[in-house]
């Protein structure tokens, strides 16, 4: 079993719709999760950091972790064309540990106009 | 501000064959990396660098592949020799704390080795 699973889609969805990404891990000491956007032939960039269970939300973004269903998820409402990329969840035990982030395989979005 | 520059975009080169990827980071920033993306394993941190000196080369799978920051403008990323399983998108990313949501990608170098 994969440390930090995630369905790699590829996902589609009308403008509009609401989306749902979700990733599972493995190991419990995972404490700080992390959800990054990546555009076609660009590198990551980070778009919602959490630390421990609850829900934290940024404009039409939410990210919410459920540490005892070792379960993490990202909801974009109101989809828009711009929102189409791949999205990479992450996390790891330490705010510090660069080493020991492990990212997700990544969920590719599609959002028709 | 530029953001982090990686040359060059696309390298296409042969298998035994010296392979040099380049970065400057945003200035100001402390910290250096070294990821590898593929399909297979996902993104993976190389390499990190704090004020130039190698913190953590856990990463770096062979001997082949060796990096270095001669100043805290530049770092490269080399692989020699070459190997085509080495083929894959590599970033260099920057932060200015020691932070894991503090990291500003570069746009990547594609590297593909026939």
């Amino acid at each position: 079993q994969k440390e930090v699973e995630q369905d790699p889609g590829p996902l589609s969805v009308p403008e509009g719709a609401i989306v749902s990404l979700n990733c599972t891990y493995s190991n419990s000491a995972f404490q700080y999760f992390m959800w990054y956007r990546q555009y076609s032939r660009k590198g990551p960039e980070l778009l919602m950091y959490t630390y421990s269970s609850g829900n934290k939300e940024d404009g039409r973004f939410t990210a919410q972790v459920d540490k005892s269903s070792k379960y993490i998820s990202l909801f974009i409402r109101d989809s828009q064309p711009s929102d189409s990329a791949t999205y990479l969840c992450a996390m790891s035990a330490m705010k510090t540990s660069y080493d020991k982030v492990i990212f997700g395989p990544g969920t590719s979005l599609s959002v028709i106009p | 501000d530029a953001g982090v520059i990686q040359s060059p975009r696309h390298e296409v080169t042969e298998m035994g064959q010296e392979v040099t990827l380049r970065c400057k980071p945003i200035s100001g920033h402390d910290y250096l990396f070294w990821y590898r993306q593929t399909m297979m394993r996902g993104l993976e941190l190389l390499i990190y660098f704090n004020n130039n000196v190698p913190i953590d080369d856990s990463g770096m799978p062979e001997d082949r592949f060796s990096a270095k920051m001669p100043n805290a403008s530049f770092s490269t990323l080399k692989i020699q020799p070459s190997e085509p399983r080495d083929s894959a998108v590599y970033f260099c990313a920057s932060s200015f704390l020691h932070s894991t949501d503090t990291q500003y990608f570069g746009p990547g170098t594609r590297l593909t080795v026939l």
